[in-house]
């Protein structure tokens, strides 16, 4: 299996533009996670859904902030619109079954000017 | 709510035992996790131990949980300059799907 995927790796834009991150999980896992890393704040849950339905979003910061699961293989994080402060590392990781370990993708580093 | 705390900072010599320590709040935890992030990259699951065991051990890795204190440590014997990174450690809190993790320790291993 290759993994979690994200897309893209980087991204640069300017303030006020929408952005749209891309995840695909591991296939059968029926668990995914989307997380932001910042140096001030560390490692911050944003959502998390099971089997397609979020359970959790109560990280979100704001609603600029959304995202979706249409199917099993595919979800996005939508910021619109964009700040300087949403600057960050967004990982996304999946998980399935005992002991329920996440595994991460590779991330991407948004930078919003 | 659940927290997990850890030191953030940890240095060593190559060749010496390193110990990352981390407490956590939930005592419904059922699964802590250790992960491991080298620059630039995602987190990386290093060991996992279940709330009933007390000691895990992999290859150079240890793991000591005492539950009643609601402490887990991991012991990394011979350190290598290539285990420089950040160690997060992160609880399961009963049947939830998410994990909490805490802030990371970063590791650096002096040659």
């Amino acid at each position: 299996d290759a993994g979690v995927i994200q897309s893209p790796r980087h991204e640069v834009t300017e303030m006020g533009q929408e952005v749209t991150l891309r995840c695909k999980p591991i296939s059968g896992h029926d668990y995914l996670f989307w997380y932001r890393q910042t140096m001030m704040r560390g490692l911050e849950l944003l959502i998390y859904f099971n089997n397609n339905v979020p359970i959790d979003d109560s990280g979100m910061p704001e609603d600029r902030f959304s995202a979706k699961m249409p199917n099993a293989s595919f979800s996005n994080l939508k910021i619109q619109p964009s700040e300087p402060r949403d600057s960050a590392v967004y990982f996304c990781a999946s998980s399935s079954g005992q002991p329920h370990e996440q595994f991460f993708g590779p991330g991407t580093r948004l930078t919003v000017l | 709510g659940e927290d997990v705390e850890q030191s953030l900072f940890l240095s060593v010599r190559e060749g010496d035992s390193s110990v990352i320590n981390c407490t956590y709040t939930d005592s419904s935890s059922t699964y802590l996790y250790w992960y491991k992030q080298e620059p630039g990259a995602g987190l990386q699951l290093l060991t996992y131990i279940f709330s009933n065991m007390d000691m895990k051990q992999d290859q150079r890795l240890t793991v000591l949980l005492n539950k009643k204190d609601k402490h887990l440590s991991l012991r990394i014997a011979d350190t290598q300059t290539g285990d420089s990174a950040i160690y997060f450690c992160a609880s399961r809190p009963g049947s939830q799907g998410n994990l909490i993790f805490g802030k990371g320790t970063k590791l650096s291993v002096k040659p």
